[in-house]
């Protein structure tokens, strides 16, 4: 079964520092998502990702955050200047329509950045 | 804005039959799905509804009533591997057809002996 992977698996970082996380949408698929989910709550959207452009953002992803599709198969979230409370696990995901339209989400197994 | 209601956690008998229900309030509705996640892992699609109705798929169910902005998803033959968090998501359409989901916080369901 195809799926999306992502690395690193945990990341710890200072505040301040940079950090880039990896994914590997399904091969086939056009959109893609990053989404993150602070530790017992509820998982929330960052942003959508579609021809090469954003397509959707939420207010979470200001301008310390950027993604980037740099190659045919890997796409990246960079958080430029890392806070406290960006410590969550981030989760990449990859869509596409199909047949039937619902265009259901495969979400990859997460990375876990902790910012000390 | 999105308003996602389901309750927090639920407990149940292995074996049993149990229902997750979710109402939602949305600007905007493209769809209904149901995620189950375990601790510490990737939320995985169940079921996915966008018209009124019941749409089976072997053990779970979902069902949705648009006019009443509800949801619920059922699981038939309880097993202790189905001891997870249950995600009730809204879509919205975003444009070029993709989807953007709003989760609501979960339920837990324990399975029990």
């Amino acid at each position: 079964e195809p799926e999306v992977t992502q690395t690193p698996s945990h990341q710890v970082t200072q505040m301040g520092q940079e950090v880039i996380l990896r994914c590997v949408p399904i091969s086939n698929h056009l959109y893609f998502y990053w989404y993150r989910q602070i530790l017992g709550q509820k998982v929330e959207f960052l942003v959508s990702f579609y021809n090469n452009e954003i397509s959707e953002k939420s207010e979470i992803f200001d301008d310390q955050f950027s993604v980037e599709r740099p190659d045919g198969s890997n796409f990246t979230l960079k958080i430029r200047s890392t806070k406290l409370e960006d410590s969550a696990m981030y989760f990449c995901a990859s869509s596409d329509p199909g047949n039937s339209g619902a265009n259901v989400l495969t979400f990859g197994a997460g990375s876990r950045l902790t910012v000390l | 804005g999105q308003n996602i209601d389901q309750p927090t956690e639920m407990t149940a008998t292995e074996g049993a039959i149990v229902q997750i229900n979710c109402t939602y309030q949305t600007s905007g509705f493209n769809g209904l799905f149901w995620y189950q996640q375990h601790a510490g892992e990737a939320p995985t699609f169940l079921s996915y509804n966008v018209l009124d109705g019941l749409e089976e798929k072997g053990r779970f169910s979902s069902f949705l009533s648009r006019s009443k902005g509800y949801s619920y998803l059922l699981l038939k033959e309880l097993q202790m591997k189905d001891s997870a968090s249950y995600l009730c998501a809204v879509r919205a359409p975003l444009g070029g057809g993709g989807n953007k989901l709003t989760f609501g916080t979960g339920t837990q369901l324990k399975v029990e002996l």
